[in-house]
């Protein structure tokens, strides 16, 4: 069964304190890796797609790397506008009609 | 820019009332998506459209139905809403071709409360 398992399920910092985030998956064939940061009450806002092991990308302070079995969210230097819970959804490659599987997310909260 | 775009921020409806939820996208997309959000579930698929006038369900289809007579244009639909539906609803585009295939671009959501 495929499935995406996020960890930790939350993470508290100062700001400044750099730190990682997890996302673990088992699907058939990935064919995709997505990261998304959500604020309280609104939609998940797309940050990044991983397509192959060895991949990065980076944007201001996030970093997503990709491995085989999981991809990392590195976020440098953290500051208070950081906070946010952040999503992790893969595609599998069986998958021709964009369905994603969503992990249930880490809480990041960054104290000035 | 993606823009999807959701015609209620928060609604209030009444238990056996009929609800539609509407969702806009402008990206020409072929593919849209309505989830619901609740806290410890996570995000929960109910339906997807890949194409106009074609539906497939998702994990909790029950009690709710979709239509997508344009492209751009998907609906939610409760048909007699029930306490439990109360919840964040999520609707989601996106392209199957091309440099960013697959990523899902998110509306702004709609709190629905049913009393």
């Amino acid at each position: 069964e495929d499935q995406v398992t996020q960890s930790p399920e939350a993470l508290r910092l100062q700001e400044g304190e750099s730190s990682s985030l997890n996302c673990s998956y088992t699907v058939s064939g990935l064919r995709g890796l997505f990261w998304y940061r959500q604020d309280p009450g609104k939609g998940p806002e797309f940050l990044f797609t991983l397509y192959s092991a060895g991949e990065e990308k980076e944007k201001e302070r996030l970093k997503a790397t990709l491995t085989k079995k999981e991809s990392f969210l590195h976020i440098t230097a953290p500051k208070p506008e950081d906070s946010a819970t952040y999503l992790c959804a893969v595609q599998a490659g069986s998958s021709n009609t964009g369905k994603l599987i969503f992990g249930q997310g880490t809480t990041l909260q960054v104290k000035p | 820019d993606v823009k999807v775009t959701q015609s209620s921020r928060y609604l209030v409806k009444r238990t056996g009332e009929k609800v539609f939820l509407e969702c806009v996208q402008d990206m020409d997309h072929e593919n849209m998506f309505w989830y619901r959000q609740d806290p410890g579930l996570g995000l929960r698929l109910i339906y997807f459209s890949y194409d106009v006038k074609m539906k497939e369900k998702g994990d909790i289809p029950e009690g709710y139905s979709v239509s997508r007579e344009k492209k751009e244009r998907f609906s939610l639909i409760l048909e007699s809403a029930s306490t439990n539906q109360t919840s964040m609803y999520l609707c989601a585009s996106s392209s199957s071709w091309g440099q960013g295939r697959d990523t899902q671009y998110f509306g702004p959501g709609t709190r629905l409360t049913v009393l």
